[in-house]
């Protein structure tokens, strides 16, 4: 059975870099999907803001392009993320799902909340 | 850039059908997926490509699609069926709607 697991400090402090990995269980990162991250502000809707495929491509959201990296450790099997300078509009759930035929998501984390705060 | 357009919210008695639209430019030409989110929880895939149920999802969810819509219709509604959905596609990059209420009375 496929899992994935979000991990990282839940606070961050405004103009500082926010980082979470996602560990993968019953699966391989090495396998041909697109590995992705989902947030979600508390009260709003779902934001694709990017993914990795399993040779190191990489696809972002273009609002968060500068600020955004996405990397695989395949000898951990897990993704993580990075956002730097956040701001208030940063801090939501993040989610990490595993993106399969027709860029589908079955599989999620369970999410991980993000506060952005002094 | 392409958006999908939902209602914000839907109302369904107990037992009746609802729909939720999701609504974009040419949309038949997309693979469209709906997921369900209940409060804390991360989204479940209930639709995908159109109207592919997954396994576990009961046959009372079915998705459909025209020209600029793709619709979910969920039968004989249940309390357990309140929640936010949310269709998605693929177009250059993942886009999701924006995710519509739904409320069982």
């Amino acid at each position: 059975q496929v899992k994935l697991q979000e991990s990282g400090p839940g606070l961050v402090k405004p103009s500082e870099t926010l980082s979470l990995t996602c560990g993968v269980s019953g699966d391989s990162i090495s396998n041909t999907y697109w590995w992705t991250w989902v947030r979600q502000p508390p009260g709003k809707g779902l934001e694709w803001i990017g993914e990795i495929f399993h040779n190191g491509a990489t696809n972002y959201t273009p609002s968060l392009k500068s600020r955004l990296a996405i990397s695989l450790d395949k000898t951990k099997n897990q993704f993580s993320l990075t956002l730097t300078s956040v701001t208030a509009s940063d801090a939501a759930v993040y989610y990490c799902a595993r993106g399969g035929s027709n860029w589908r998501f079955e599989y999620w984390g369970q999410g991980a909340l993000v506060t952005v705060s002094s | 850039s392409y958006d999908l357009t939902q209602p914000v919210s839907v109302s369904v008695a107990l037992g009746q059908a609802a729909t939720i639209t999701c609504g974009a430019d040419k949309i038949i030409t997309k693979n469209v997926h709906w997921y369900q989110q209940k409060p804390g929880q991360a989204p479940v895939l209930v639709i995908y490509r159109d109207n592919n149920r997954p396994s576990g999802i009961p046959d009372r969810f079915s998705g459909s699609k025209s020209w600029s819509a793709a619709t979910l219709t969920i039968n004989r509604v249940q309390a357990a069926d309140e929640a936010d959905y949310y269709c998605q596609v693929w177009d250059s990059h993942v886009i999701f709607g924006g995710g519509t209420k739904l409320t069982v009375l």
